[in-house]
């Protein structure tokens, strides 16, 4: 298993400005994900964070705004950059699976952003 | 895309059995069917997940068609605590990547 800490639980920003996002999980992983959760909808994956090289953003996500570091194999950042009120989401962090014998993916608690 | 079409609600008394359905139809050989819950204000949940045969657990049980086409989880004693939203996922176990999410089900369990 995983635990995942994630910070902040929680923050209202003023729009224009920045908020980095940190996933700290008590084991080394290859791979971390970063999904957004929009107000009543399902989770959308924002990219995959692997240690040593470039994020891999999805479709409708760029660097420029979801700018993510990966120092280590238990330590992520998402920066959410020139927040507007339609950044305002559920911001996760999660690990897995993948590998043999692991099985589930694990998430952090998440971090509620309102942007005003 | 999710691969995975589920309804969008369903309420069950407290106490009883939740059986939520979920359609796979594309399902390939490979590929297993996990399911996972969101309670209001947390990160998803690991359920349970399977092949082609039924799985129990200590949270659930999973019950999967012959063809594999479709699957049930069932939460034989429904709490309070289990109102969530309930996803079913496929994907080949083992696999690295990320989880695709659907809708998922919002199951409200009442007093």
């Amino acid at each position: 298993s995983a635990v995942i800490s994630q910070k902040p639980s929680r923050d209202i920003c003023q729009r224009g400005t920045s908020l980095t996002i940190q996933c700290q999980v008590d084991s080394q992983v290859t791979m971390m994900f970063w999904y957004r959760q929009q107000p009543g909808q399902s989770l959308t994956l924002i990219a995959t964070a692997n240690q040593g090289s470039e994020a891999t953003y999805e479709s409708g996500f760029v660097i420029d705004k979801f700018p993510i570091s990966r120092p280590n194999l238990t330590f992520s950042t998402l920066t959410v950059s020139n927040m507007s009120p339609e950044d305002s989401s559920i911001y996760l962090c999660s690990v897995g699976p993948g590998g043999a014998g692991n099985t589930e993916a694990f998430f952090g608690q998440g971090t509620r952003l309102t942007v005003v | 895309d999710a691969k995975t079409t589920q309804p969008p609600s369903m309420d069950c008394a407290e106490g009883r059995a939740a059986n939520l359905p979920c359609n796979h139809s594309t399902i390939s050989g490979n590929e297993y069917v996990y399911w996972y819950r969101q309670i209001h204000s947390q990160g998803p949940q690991y359920i349970i997940h399977g092949l082609k045969n039924n799985e129990t657990n200590e949270m659930a049980s999973l019950i999967i068609t012959e063809d594999r086409k479709s699957s049930t989880l069932i939460l034989p004693h429904a709490t309070l605590r289990d109102t969530a939203v309930y996803y079913c996922i496929v994907r080949e176990r083992g696999s690295q990547g990320n989880l695709i999410f659907g809708k998922g089900t919002k199951l409200s369990v009442k007093p």
